[in-house]
């Protein structure tokens, strides 16, 4: 099946600096990717959706100028964490779909699990 | 608002014992539904889903789940349980086409299977 890959799968920050999270789709193009956030003992929440050569999408209550998403090619998006705070501490997932549009299926990266200090 | 439960936090069995994994949504119309497995350190891989059709539906590893209109239930079903089972599972849902959310999944708070040989 189709692989995406996140970088890097962990990392421990200073609070108040950035955080850069990769995202890549390595054997599919993918036009539509998703950022989600799990913290322990619970469920994912998306965070935003981030469609190629356009502006993401974010759901309620998650900050844009916080969470900075980026996606330039069809095979790779970034999602920024912004002067992280110890609140900001998580497990960031992220999803891709194909290019053939289809509902069938989201494939999901290993996680990065980000903690601020 | 779309909102899926799983009841179970955690649930133990013993391996060839048979399991099932329950799932309720809470949605005006026929969501997709989906069945997902996260085992530590990979991302999350799809067991089966539900568009229409058939209500009862086979996945990979073994695993089937029963979509039940009357009940807006999604239960995860298998006969005959490995070791190898032991993850956490996830149920989830997306709204059709035809609303707003294509493509966004709402996930349940997961279900941790613990097997005991």
């Amino acid at each position: 099946g189709a692989v995406v890959s996140q970088h890097p799968s962990w990392v421990i920050c200073k609070s108040g600096t950035s955080v850069k999270i990769e995202c890549r789709s390595l054997d599919f193009q993918a036009t539509t990717m998703f950022w989600y956030r799990q913290f322990p003992k619970q469920s994912l929440m998306l965070m935003a959706t981030s469609n190629e050569g356009s502006k993401a999408t974010y759901e309620q209550g998650v900050e844009k100028d916080k969470f900075l998403i980026n996606h330039a090619s069809l095979t790779l998006s970034t999602l920024t964490v912004t002067s992280a705070h110890p609140e900001d501490s998580s497990f960031y997932i992220c999803s891709a779909e194909g290019t053939s549009g289809s509902l069938d299926e989201q494939f999901f990266g290993p996680g990065t699990r980000l903690t601020v200090l | 608002a779309q909102s899926v439960t799983q009841p179970d936090i955690h649930i133990t069995v013993s391996e060839g014992a048979s399991l099932e994994l329950r799932c309720n949504y809470s949605y005006g119309a026929t969501p997709y539904l989906f069945w997902y497995v996260q085992s530590p350190g990979q991302g999350l891989q799809l067991l089966l889903k539900y568009f229409s059709g058939d209500t009862l539906v086979q996945g990979i590893k073994g695993f089937e789940a029963e979509f039940k209109r009357s009940q807006s239930s999604f239960n995860l079903r298998k006969p005959s349980v490995h070791w190898s089972d032991a993850a956490e599972y996830f149920c989830a849902v997306e709204l059709d086409a035809g609303g707003t959310s294509y493509g966004k999944l709402t996930f349940g708070q997961g279900t941790i299977l613990t097997v005991h040989p």
